[in-house]
Parts: C-alpha cells; sequence; structure tokens
C-alpha cells in the first residue's frame, strides 16, 4: 500500500518568514496530493491540494509544488502569520482512501 | 449548513468495555470514512463506506472494531472489550463521493476516547 512520509515533524518561524513542508510517497499510482491544516481541538481542514496533471498551484499565500519522478510533493507557506501555526498532514491517494503523513506542528511566533 | 458532527466529544471507558461513536454526515455526502488519530501519529484509515457498495474495512486493526451506516447516512463505530492502546482520536469525515478519494473530505471534530 501506499507509504507517505513527511518532514519536518516540527517547524518554528518568526512572523514574516516563510515556511516549507516536504513529503514523499511510495505509490507510483497515486494522482491526488491535498494538505490539510489541524487546529486545536477541530478536525482537519483542506487548504489546498493538486492532481498529478499539475506541477504546482498557487493560492494566495499557500503553494503546493508536485515531482511525480521523484515522488515528493512540498507546501509552501510565504509571509507568514501567527493565525498559520496549526498541524499540517500531507495525503496522497490513487484509487480509493487517503494516505496521510504524520504531520508537521508549525509554531509561527510574532 | 451545518457541518460533520460527532459525538460525544469525549468518551473515558474502562478496560474491557464496549464503546460506540456517532457520525452524522453532511446532507448529500454518500461517502462516510473514519480516521484515528493518536498522539504525535497521524491520521490512520479505518474504514470506507461510498453508497450502497460493500464498505472497505481494509484499515480496521482488529476484529473488536467494526462500524456501520444505516440508511446511507448516520454511522456508528463500535469499539469492543476496549484497550488502552484504543485510546485516540477518531475522526468522521465525509465527501460527496464523486471521485472515490480523490476529493475534499469535511472532517467533524472527532471523538476523544480514553480507556482506563
Amino acid at each position: 500500500g501506499e507509504n507517505v512520509e513527511q518532514h519536518p515533524s516540527t517547524l518554528s518561524v518568526q512572523e514574516g518568514d516563510s515556511a516549507v513542508i516536504k513529503c514523499t510517497y511510495s505509490d507510483s499510482a497515486s494522482n491526488y496530493f491535498p494538505w490539510y491544516k489541524q487546529e486545536l481541538g477541530k478536525g482537519p481542514q483542506l487548504i489546498i491540494d493538486i492532481r498529478s496533471n499539475v506541477g504546482e498551484k498557487k493560492d494566495q499565500r499557500i503553494a503546493v509544488t508536485l515531482n511525480k519522478t521523484a515522488k515528493h510533493f512540498s507546501l509552501h507557506i510565504t509571509e507568514t502569520q501567527p493565525e498559520d501555526s496549526a498541524v499540517y498532514f500531507c495525503a496522497a491517494s490513487g484509487y480509493s482512501t487517503l494516505t496521510f503523513g504524520k504531520g508537521t506542528m508549525l509554531l509561527v511566533s510574532p | 449548513g451545518a457541518g460533520v458532527s460527532q459525538s460525544p466529544s469525549n468518551k473515558v471507558t474502562e478496560k474491557g468495555k464496549d464503546v460506540e461513536l456517532r457520525c452524522d454526515p453532511i446532507s448529500g455526502h454518500t461517502a462516510l470514512y473514519w480516521y484515528r488519530q493518536s498522539l504525535g501519529q497521524g491520521l490512520e484509515f479505518l474504514i470506507y463506506f461510498q453508497g450502497n457498495s460493500a464498505p472497505d474495512k481494509s484499515g480496521l486493526p482488529s476484529d473488536r472494531f467494526s462500524a456501520e451506516r444505516t440508511g446511507g447516512s448516520v454511522s456508528t463505530l463500535t469499539i469492543q472489550r476496549t484497550q488502552q492502546e484504543d485510546s485516540a482520536v477518531y475522526l468522521c469525515a465525509s465527501s460527496l463521493g464523486r471521485q472515490g478519494g480523490n476529493e475534499k473530505l469535511f472532517f467533524g471534530s472527532g471523538t476523544q476516547l480514553s480507556v482506563l
């Protein structure tokens, strides 16, 4: 089955800096790669996703890049704000259910 | 409109007891998922319901775990003879069900299960 590795497990940045979270996956058949943000006491919420026919996607301060040859994808957050502090999960899916990484706790200090 | 609703939000039980966790998905969503989130771990897939198809039970960790979905809507996850290692947050999610797992999932806030 699919295996998703996520790094780093924790990331501390200063407000205004950029943050990058990286994930690798094992199944070359995977073609859908979403990112979820989980705030304390809440369920994860989709923030951006990318499909295998696209190499990069942007939505305001958030961008995701995908390298299918290397089987890795990354989340980029620019101009970080304290409200970006949360746990971020990457995931990959081929034909059915999502396999999630173990998460990255992002802390943005004012 | 209402999101995915899970109850109870917290459940404390004694080792060996059975527990039932409930999930009310978003109306009109045909796909429903259960995930387990242990401290410091990612989201572990448990079971997936899609319409009237047989559920994908491949993630259930043991035969003590079972789930059903009545009338294509509400789902109940049952854990029999609970063990301390069952302590975790149990998350339910639903989706439109048009693209298998390749679409936006809407998660509930979860049930925090503590087995003493």
